[in-house]
């Protein structure tokens, strides 16, 4: 498809597992952001990756938060050590470089820890 | 802190009725600004953007925005409404400085009555 694709689109685990959320860009944009979007709130960015610059983490909320990304292609979110209060669904979204530039958002991927 | 306020968490208006979505900013400069809606079950789409110049922006599904800086404000305007456009809307700004990281408000959510 041509959209952000992300993957699992649901996903439960226990308290305490570690979770991996994997976002495949749009081809072609070398900008992507993971935020996260608790029930009934607005989007908190955790963080953006441009090419080949060192990533923005200035969202991660915790060192249990980690994400990683292969030049363009695909980026992983990793959670360790799950918390319920980390039950979410975490957005990713892609764009060409540039603040200017729209950003164009998956599904998400929605978190529940039990 | 640079953030985004959205003063009206629910409104609802009546099919035909004009709508204004509230957004206020808390920045040193003149962000970019946005506005994003997200329908039940589906991604967020851009409904528009502005940069710079024309401070009334026109945006797709007949929507359109004013910037105000003497306000830090950014509306969101349709002049009438259709039950489609039920949905969560939310503003958010980015800033030339930080790439294409964008902070969001919590959301309006709109109702729309037959």
């Amino acid at each position: 498809g041509a959209g952000v694709s992300q993957s699992p689109s649901n996903k439960v685990t226990e308290k305490g597992k570690d979770v991996e959320l994997r976002c495949d860009p749009i081809s072609g944009h070398t900008a992507l952001y993971w935020y996260r979007q608790r029930l009934g709130q607005g989007l908190e960015f955790l963080i953006y990756f441009q090419g080949n610059s060192a990533p923005d983490k200035s969202g991660l909320p915790s060192d249990r938060f980690s994400a990683e990304r292969t030049g363009e292609s695909v980026s992983t979110l990793t959670i360790q050590r799950t918390q319920q209060e980390d039950s979410a669904v975490y957005l990713c979204a892609s764009s060409s470089p540039g603040s200017l530039q729209p950003q164009h958002f998956g599904d998400g991927t929605r978190l529940s820890i039990l | 802190a640079q953030s985004v306020t959205q003063p009206d968490i629910h409104i609802t208006v009546s099919e035909g009725a004009s709508l204004e979505l509230r957004c206020n900013y808390s920045y040193g400069a003149t962000p970019y600004l946005f506005w994003y809606v997200q329908s039940p079950g589906q991604g967020l789409q851009l409904l528009l953007k502005y940069f710079s110049g024309d401070t009334l922006v026109q945006g797709i599904k007949g929507f359109e925005a004013e910037f105000k800086r003497s306000q830090s404000s950014f509306n969101l305007r349709k002049p009438s409404v259709h039950w489609s456009d039920a949905a969560e809307y939310f503003c958010a700004v980015g800033f030339y400085n930080q790439g294409g990281k964008l902070i969001f408000g919590q959301g309006t959510e709109l109702s729309v009555k037959p």
